[in-house]
């Protein structure tokens, strides 16, 4: 079974620039989330998808972030203008919770963005 | 505020020994706790949970101990080998519907030593 794959894996652009990262979750999860990491700080949420809706989007942070999973598939989140605290490691996670406690999210290799 | 402590920046064991990776959390709320394992250049990989109605959970050489009372969690590895040379780290998520978000600790860096 494939896992969670992510596109581009790096990605350079300037500040003021766009920016779109993708993400595959594994087959049939029908939670997608998306995760940040900033140089030397901890890995954080940004927003969670059930389906196509988004569930919680409480870690986005601030309105240059959009997020969308148009068919509940495939997730974009789309950077514009970028600035350069915006660089970091963006990581995509999805799950298909059987039950409460047997939900675990699965994260994909992460795409490396660097503003310039 | 961090609500997902890993105050240990870096361990090192000696292989076969046993190898405890600390956390602790301040949130009432979380009730789910997952230990993650990450190399360079990847993806943090799932290693074990733990629901806070349990106080222990085994799997293999890997077993996570939960002490609700103290907000803190531990994660053993015995015996240690090379290949478990990475990054953990701990999460937490809360209770309740809705979203069941990660909050991640800053990583233990383990170090084992042939």
């Amino acid at each position: 079974e494939a896992g969670v794959t992510q596109f581009p894996s790096h990605s350079v652009i300037e500040k003021g620039q766009t920016v779109t990262l993708r993400c595959d979750p594994i087959s049939g999860h029908d939670n997608l989330y998306w995760y940040r990491r900033v140089m030397g700080k901890e890995i954080k949420f940004l927003l969670h998808f059930v389906k196509e809706s988004k569930q919680d989007e409480s870690g986005m942070p601030n309105n240059r972030f959009l997020a969308e999973r148009t068919g509940g598939t495939y997730s974009t989140l789309k950077v514009q203008p970028a600035e350069l605290e915006d660089s970091g490691v963006y990581f995509c996670a999805s799950s298909h919770p059987v039950s409460r406690d047997r939900e675990t999210q699965y994260f994909g290799p992460g795409t490396r963005l660097l503003v310039l | 505020d961090q609500q997902v402590k890993q105050n240990s920046p870096s361990l090192s064991v000696q292989e076969g020994r046993i190898s405890i990776l600390n956390c602790d959390y301040t949130n009432s709320m979380f009730d789910y706790f997952l230990w993650y394992k990450k190399y360079p250049a990847e993806g943090p990989t799932f290693l074990i949970s733990i629901s806070s109605i349990k106080d222990k959970n085994e799997d293999g050489r890997f077993t996570v101990f939960l002490n609700k009372s103290a907000k803190h969690l531990s994660l053993h590895i015995v015996p240690s080998q090379p290949g478990d040379s990475a990054v953990y780290f701990c999460a937490a998520s809360p209770s309740g519907a809705g979203s069941y978000q990660l909050t991640f600790g800053k990583g233990t860096k383990l170090s084992v030593i042939p």
